[in-house]
């Protein structure tokens, strides 16, 4: 099945900052590529995705970037805030519409 | 995205009882999913509740420990039986909403379940 490995599991920046959280995946089938941020006591909520056929997606401080030959995808956040502060999960999905989802990264945005 | 609810929001229980957690969509959906999150810990998907079928397990998560049910597009349960201490943990459904060619998921608020 899926593995997906994400670095760092923890992440300390200045805010204004650039932050990024690189994941590698195992199953070159895997299509799809979402990241979560969750918040602490919070539910995990979707921030950005990113498909197999594209290689880079933006959204105001948030983009993704995805390698598919090298099988690794990458979440940058620019110019950091406190409110940043979560941990966030990369996750890829296969077959049979399941995510797998990375060990996640706890992100600390300091003031 | 959709409103998804889960109840209990928590729950402390007793060793060797069973409880059952549901949850709840404001629209019909195809897929709902059952994650468990220990804590500190990442996601990690229990089953895919099918609608009309038994549920698919992933590997390491049986039926007579985690039964779910799905009676229609908009509603499922999953039971925790037997509990142990080890079963305390964040149990999260999803729902995956189709968006163009992608099926994204969309997480309920969880139950955090305590076992004593």
């Amino acid at each position: 099945g899926e593995n997906v490995e994400q670095h760092p599991s923890t992440l300390s920046v200045q805010e204004g900052d650039s932050a990024v959280i690189k994941c590698t995946y195992s199953d070159s089938a895997s299509n799809y590529f979402p990241w979560y941020k969750q918040e602490l006591g919070k539910r995990p909520q979707l921030i950005i995705d990113i498909r197999s056929n594209v290689g880079e997606k933006k959204d105001q401080r948030i983009a993704v970037t995805l390698n598919k030959t090298a099988k690794h995808f990458s979440l940058h956040i620019t110019e950091t805030q406190p409110e940043d502060s979560a941990v966030y999960f990369c996750a890829a999905k296969g077959g049979g519409n399941k995510l797998t989802f990375g060990t996640g990264t706890q992100l600390k945005v300091e003031l | 995205s959709a409103v998804i609810s889960q109840k209990p929001s928590r729950d402390i229980c007793q060793r060797g009882t069973s409880l059952t957690i549901q949850c709840q969509v404001d629209s019909q959906v195809t897929m709902m999913f059952w994650y468990r999150q220990q804590p500190g810990q990442s996601l990690t998907l229990i089953a895919t509740a099918n609608q009309g079928s038994e549920a698919t397990y992933e590997s390491g998560f049986v039926i007579d420990k985690f039964p779910i049910s799905r009676p229609n597009l908009t509603f499922s349960t999953l039971t925790v039986s037997n509990m142990s201490p080890e079963d305390s943990s964040i149990y999260l459904c999803s729902v995956g909403l189709t968006q163009g060619a992608t099926d994204t998921q969309y997480f309920g608020p969880g139950t955090r379940l305590t076992v004593l």
